[in-house]
């Protein structure tokens, strides 16, 4: 399984964009980059995927490099509710994730 | 609006007991993954199943774990005997599988165990 490697954590002001780094060096040509987080003492909450052109929901922004070989999830204007415990995951062809640390996000008013 | 649901949501039980979680996944739904979340290990996955066949269980400690799915809308996690080291929150996820890619999961609130 192809690993990803996140800051331990980011501080971000309240209203200003979140921007989370994932290196991803050994993905694959049909992995999919998908991003999770965990707000405490919830289950993980699905947020956005892709693939290799860079994708937008009602959520968040997913800026990939060509490469593929890193990512960006964006926060446009974070929130307070928007502290948590993020990962970036590569599920496998059988939809296996593997969560790593995540970066721990702490949105300050 | 649906929602993967899981119980208890708490459980306290004294080390040698045997310990049942309980998931229903999301109507329609064809895979469902357990996962165990601690502190020191993270989040780790347990096992997985797709059409409720066992497709890898191999985090799963074998002699004292085990994982069923007695029908499309119940998947069962159980510890016998348990230990104070099963101690953590166990989530239940589910997900549609088309093609053998499975989209998104849908995680559960969990089941926090705790062994004394």
């Amino acid at each position: 399984d192809a690993k990803t490697t996140q800051p331990t954590s980011m501080d971000c002001a309240e209203g200003r964009a979140a921007n989370l780094p994932c290196n991803h060096s050994t993905i694959s040509g049909n992995e999919y980059v998908y991003w999770y987080r965990q707000i405490h003492s919830q289950g993980p909450q699905y947020i956005i995927h892709g693939l290799k052109n860079n994708e937008t929901n009602e959520m968040a922004s997913l800026i990939i490099t060509e490469d593929r070989k890193s990512s960006t999830l964006i926060l446009p204007h974070a929130t307070l509710r928007d502290t948590a415990v993020y990962y970036c995951t590569l599920p496998s062809n059988t939809g296996k994730l593997i969560f790593g640390q995540g970066t721990t996000l702490q949105v300050k008013p | 609006d649906a929602r993967v649901t899981q119980t208890p949501r708490h459980k306290v039980t004294e080390m040698g007991q045997e310990v049942t979680m309980r998931c229903q996944p999301i109507l329609g739904h064809n895979t469902v993954f357990w996962y165990r979340q601690t502190m020191m290990q993270g989040l780790e996955l347990l096992a997985y199943f797709r059409n409720r066949a066992p497709l890898d269980d191999s985090g799963m400690p074998k002699d004292r774990f085990s994982a069923e799915m007695p029908d499309a809308t119940l998947a069962t996690l159980k510890i016998q005997p348990s230990e104070p080291r099963d101690s953590a929150v166990y989530f239940c996820a589910s997900g549609l599988s088309t093609s053998g890619n499975t989209d998104e999961q849908f995680f559960g609130p969990g089941t926090r165990l705790t062994v004394l």
